[in-house]
């Protein structure tokens, strides 16, 4: 049973440009989140989505924005690249039925802006 | 503002002994509180978690304890092993307001043979 799955591993962009990270929930799980772990912090909210909306968003701006398809894989994308936006981003599923259910999370892309 | 706080970055025990990790919130709003624990290279893992009705949950080795009046709570693990070794993390969460969770900083946990 495959768990939830990133790609890429690692990415380097330079200031400016835009990213479009991906994400594969757990097998039966049809809510995805994405968080974001700068070096030396725990891992802050940036959204989730749910029957492909954003049902909740953290304290990021719009230059951050996601997707969720038909089959709950999901998509976050960043533009204008700072170089505060290196970081880890994590995405994690759960089962959108029970709210609390613990969240499962992927190994993360590690993104490097220059 | 942090509203969730782990004050000890790092912690060493000796193989066999209790390890306590602390956490501290500020919001009373939160009412479900969780721990996971991180390897290098992996995504943290869900650990174990507690509503506020309770004070204690127990899971084999790990307890999680709810200080309500005091906003704070605390992982026990007893005994320690040096696979426990690794990052934990305190989050918090409002009960069924969709499981987004705030997060500590993380304490490093070092477990010595």
């Amino acid at each position: 049973d495959a768990g939830v799955t990133q790609s890429p591993t690692h990415l380097i962009k330079t200031r400016g440009q835009q990213v479009t990270l991906r994400c594969s929930p757990k097998s039966g799980h049809d809510t995805v989140s994405w968080y974001q772990q700068a070096l030396g912090q725990g891992p802050q909210f940036i959204f989730q989505y749910y029957e492909e909306e954003e049902r909740q968003r953290g304290n990021f701006p719009d230059r951050f924005s996601g997707h969720q398809f038909p089959n709950y894989s999901s998509e976050l994308n960043v533009n204008a690249l700072l170089l505060g936006d290196s970081a880890l981003y994590l995405c994690a599923s759960s089962g959108g039925s029970s709210y609390n259910s613990p969240l499962h999370f992927g190994n993360g892309t590690r993104l490097t802006v220059t | 503002d942090q509203q969730v706080k782990q004050n000890s970055p790092s912690l060493s025990v000796q193989e066999g002994r209790i390890s306590i990790l602390n956490c501290d919130y500020t919001n009373s709003m939160f009412d479900y509180f969780l721990w996971y624990k991180k390897y290098p290279a992996e995504g943290p893992t869900f650990l174990i978690s507690i509503s506020s009705i309770k004070d204690k949950n127990e899971d084999g080795r790990f307890t999680v304890f709810l200080n309500k009046s005091a906003k704070h709570l605390s992982l026990h693990i007893v005994p320690s092993q040096p696979g426990d070794s690794a990052v934990y993390f305190c989050a918090a969460s409002v009960y069924n307001a969709g499981n987004m969770l705030t997060f500590g900083g993380g304490t490093r946990l070092m477990v010595k043979p």
